[in-house]
């Protein structure tokens, strides 16, 4: 089955700098890639995704990329604010397939 | 707004006895899902639903069950609770793949098997 990972686990950043978290999938039918965010004690919310037919999707200060060459796609986030800290999990979909498989979550700490 | 919900917040057990945790949504979504989210192994899906009386085994399965008699509804089944279930558990449901691919979450269950 699909394999997710992602790197680093955890990413200290000062308030105003830019975070970069990159994911690598194994399967290369994976064609829908999604990013969750889980607030400390709350569920987790899709904040962005990005379909294989597409290199770079941006939403405000947030935007993801993907390249399916090399099988990996990443969440940049600009200008970061306290309220940014949050795990976020990155997932990966196989065509055809009802599923998700997540990532282990990397912990981003916005340093005020 | 979709709205998923989760019979608790908090729930202790003890060793042996048969938990039920159980999620509802109200989206009419196909497809429903339980996780287990442990500190630094992520979400990983214990089962999932497509469909009414369907069911399909995650990644992890063993020492769970579930039940989908309604389209609304899936349980997940603790048939005799151990400690290395203490955990946080959390339901998510979808839309049929291809139409919208978010998977919407409930607020988690965390179950502590004493």
């Amino acid at each position: 089955g699909e394999n997710v990972e992602q790197h680093p686990s955890t990413l200290s950043v000062q308030e105003g700098d830019s975070a970069v978290i990159k994911c690598t999938y194994s399967d290369s039918a994976s064609n829908y890639f999604p990013w969750y965010k889980q607030e400390l004690g709350k569920r987790p919310q899709l904040i962005i995704d990005i379909r294989s037919n597409v290199g770079e999707k941006k939403d405000q200060r947030i935007a993801v990329t993907l390249n399916k060459t090399a099988k990996h796609f990443s969440l940049h986030i600009t200008e970061t604010q306290p309220e940014d800290s949050a795990v976020y999990f990155c997932a990966a979909r196989v065509q055809g397939n009802n599923r998700l498989a997540f990532g282990k979550g990397n912990q981003v700490v916005v340093i005020p | 707004d979709v709205k998923v919900t989760q019979s608790s917040r908090y729930l202790v057990k003890r060793t042996g006895e048969k938990v039920f945790l159980e999620c509802v949504q109200d989206m009419d979504h196909e497809n429903m899902f339980w996780y287990r989210q442990d500190p630094g192994l992520g979400l990983r899906l214990i089962y999932f639903s497509y469909d009414v009386k369907m069911k399909e085994k995650g990644d992890i399965p063993e020492g769970y069950s579930v039940s989908r008699e309604k389209k609304e509804r899936f349980s997940l089944i603790l048939e005799s609770a151990s400690t290395n279930q203490t955990s946080m558990y959390l339901c998510a449901s979808s839309p049929v793949a291809g139409s919208t691919d978010t998977q919407y979450f409930g607020p988690g269950t965390r179950l502590t098997v004493l």
